[in-house]
């Protein structure tokens, strides 16, 4: 598996404080993605990026930025969280040669 | 409309039977991936198996089959031969589009849960 760690692993928080979640890679792939999962939702992109600095929104982005400074860390930022942000996020990374996505661990968030 | 669909919210099986898990898809591009995802109850996703659009032959990987229908567009699934660890969450997933003009991000269908019985 791909040395993908994410932290923190759990999180409670309350309304309207800012959260950052972190994912790290030691594999040097260059696409990293941030996923959310919520019950009859299935996973649903929220950013991912394809280069250090280079990031782009998914399906549902809005309330969520990120930053990529560095190949091997991926920043998940809610500025401002709310209770619709409790969920499960999910960091992925796939390298160039094979679009497979391989996950990390998760982060449970909940957004009191 | 629903981009990916897994019409079994819950499927049961006995042990050692095998077992189909259910994927339609809709896309007017030429190009795409499908990709099939295992969560346990521990939470993780597993990479199952993958299948490009372009393959001729349908994709296998151990007990894990792929029944590739391109003209009906579906990608179900087939565990053979179950054991009592399968019992998971199992996720459907569409790349649309190329890799290298989509950056790969992947479209997911809600899940059908598998139970294999003893």
């Amino acid at each position: 598996d791909a040395g993908i760690t994410q932290s923190p692993r759990h999180k409670v928080t309350e309304t309207g404080t800012p959260v950052t979640l972190r994912c790290h890679q030691t594999e040097n792939h260059r696409y990293m993605y941030w996923y959310r999962q919520d019950p009859g939702h299935g996973l649903r992109l929220i950013h991912y990026s394809y280069g250090v600095k280079d990031t782009d929104k998914g399906e549902v982005s809005d309330g969520y930025s990120v930053s990529r400074s560095k190949t091997e860390d991926f920043l998940l930022t809610l500025e401002s969280a709310t209770s619709s942000q409790t969920s499960v996020y999910f960091c992925a990374l796939s390298g160039a040669l094979t679009d497979t996505q391989y996950f990390g661990p998760g982060t449970r968030l909940t957004v009191l | 409309a629903q981009k990916i669909t897994q019409t079994q919210p819950g499927m049961f099986v006995q042990e050692k039977e095998a077992v189909t898990l259910d994927c339609t898809y809709d896309t007017s591009d030429p190009s795409y991936g499908l990709f099939w995802y295992k969560q346990p109850s521990s939470g993780e996703m597993i990479f199952l198996i993958y299948q490009g659009s372009y393959d001729q032959q349908n994709a296998t990987e151990g007990r894990y089959s792929l029944n590739f229908q391109k003209a009906r567009k579906s990608a179900n699934l087939v565990i053979s031969a179950s054991q009592l660890g399968d019992s998971a969450m199992y996720f459907c997933a569409m790349r649309e589009g190329s890799f290298y003009n989509q950056g790969g991000k992947l479209i997911f269908g809600q899940g059908t849960e598998l139970s294999v019985k003893p």
